[in-house]
């Protein structure tokens, strides 16, 4: 079946340490995005991608990293200048104009 | 500015009832417009879409929504809520062309009474 994954599912992380959440879809989407969710928030945008060696930054990009090296792939580094990087991480993917989201990544800080 | 309004936060009743959940958005022109449901820790699942055509789509699980272009609204309606509809639902517009990019609402959380 067709789909985003993300992994992992749940991340601890120390204070100063930067971690990458993995996203990957088998969809032959285009476009990618990577999304933060803060309770009573909505969903707002880090980074996107219309397309492989090429993103752009979005709303909140301060304090994370993107690459996308192939058409499949799009990891989000969340790095130590993250102030406040306690959040549920959502994928997304498009070609038709409609996201089709993966199921999440929540990481939490110690 | 591009905006979403989901004006309630929260929203209760009882199953069995209808519901009507409301998204206004400010936009240049007339955007795509979608509505996604979350269960908790979950990630969010397409219930319709509106790019153009006839006002009133259809969406999974018995939904359907009604673009009123002169109102700036779209929204979301079901005439009788089973208790697996609690969730929060999202509203959200994106570009009709070109870069793909999207706002969403706030969203609002549905909690339904047996």
């Amino acid at each position: 079946d067709g789909g985003i994954t993300q992994s992992p599912k749940y991340l601890f992380r120390k204070e100063g340490q930067n971690v990458t959440l993995s996203c990957e879809q088998n969809l032959n989407h285009d476009a990618m995005y990577w999304y933060r969710q803060d309770p009573g928030q909505g969903l707002r945008l880090i980074y996107y991608s219309q397309i492989v060696n090429d993103f752009q930054k979005g709303d909140i990009a301060e304090g994370y990293s993107v690459s996308r090296e192939k058409k499949e792939s799009f990891p989000l580094t969340v790095t130590s200048a993250q102030k406040n990087p306690t959040a549920f991480y959502l994928c997304a993917s498009t070609d038709t104009g409609e996201l089709f989201f993966g199921e999440g990544s929540r990481l939490t800080v110690l | 500015a591009q905006s979403v309004t989901q004006p309630d936060i929260h929203i209760t009743v009882s199953e069995g009832a209808s519901l009507e959940l409301r998204c206004n958005y400010s936009y240049g022109a007339t955007p795509y417009l979608f509505w996604y449901v979350q269960s908790p820790g979950q990630g969010l699942q397409l219930l319709l879409k509106y790019f153009s055509g006839d006002t009133l789509v259809q969406g999974i699980k018995g939904f359907e929504a009604e673009f009123k272009r002169s109102q700036s609204s779209f929204n979301l309606r079901k005439p009788s809520v089973h208790w697996s509809d609690a969730a929060e639902y999202f509203c959200a517009v994106g570009a009709p062309s070109g870069t793909y990019k999207y706002i969403f609402g706030t969203g609002t959380r549905l909690k339904v009474l047996a």
